[in-house]
């Protein structure tokens, strides 16, 4: 079945404690990108890579960090989280000139 | 700066009803344009989309209309059932890099 999947799905944290949230797809996607969702504001995009070892800054990247060393995965790091990245986070994939973005199921992260 | 505008942010409709969910963008390099629905606990997916050489798509009960020189547009949901109740997005997209450029979003409400 082809899926983009994420885990946690749900992690608590507290404030300055590293973590990873990690996002792996088995569509043989060049596109990933990581998107986080308010209420409110809908989805904006914090990071995307067209592939594997090229990434850029999406809208709002600040305190977070990616890295894509294998063309399937692309983990979301926040090195010192704090409680305004308390959010719902979602991966996305897509393959070259298919346009349409496949998502993961989403990790809830709260920020203690 | 919010390149797409979604209205309305919520919509009850009584099954059977015609919804309608209207975005505005401001971008003219956009041109792609798919509406995504999410339900609670999962992530956003396709419904439908269209590209800017079209007016309308239709895809059974889902009509995109286009308005390229009102840079519009809308998302119908024909003889609405409960089943589509969910958060309705849409977004758009140009350029190489695929990222998507969402509406914040309305929730919408079928009552049986």
């Amino acid at each position: 079945e082809a899926q983009v999947t994420q885990n946690p799905r749900y992690l608590i944290t507290v404030t300055g404690k590293k973590l990873t949230v990690t996002c792996s797809q088995n569509m043989n996607h060049e596109y990933m990108s990581w998107y986080r969702q308010d209420p409110g504001l809908g989805l904006r995009q914090i990071y995307y890579s067209m592939n594997v070892e090229v990434t850029d800054k999406g809208d709002v990247p600040e305190g977070y960090k990616v890295s894509r060393k294998e063309k399937r995965n692309f983990p979301l790091i926040l090195e010192s989280p704090s409680p305004n990245q308390t959010s719902l986070y979602f991966c996305a994939s897509t393959g070259t000139g298919i346009y349409e973005q496949y998502f993961g199921p989403g990790t809830r992260l709260t920020v203690t | 700066q919010q390149q797409v505008k979604q209205s309305p942010q919520s919509l009850i409709v009584q099954k059977g009803g015609i919804s309608i969910i209207n975005c505005a963008y401001e971008n003219t390099a956009f041109d792609y344009f798919p509406w995504y629905q999410q339900f609670p606990g999962k992530g956003p997916a396709l419904l439908i989309a269209i590209r800017p050489d079209v007016s309308e798509k239709k895809e059974g009960r889902f009509t995109i209309s286009f308005n390229k020189s009102a840079k519009q547009f809308s998302l119908h949901i024909m003889d609405s059932q409960p089943g589509d109740s969910a958060t309705y997005f849409c977004a758009a997209s140009g350029g190489s890099n695929y990222k998507l450029t969402f509406g914040k979003g309305t929730l919408l409400t079928v009552n049986p």
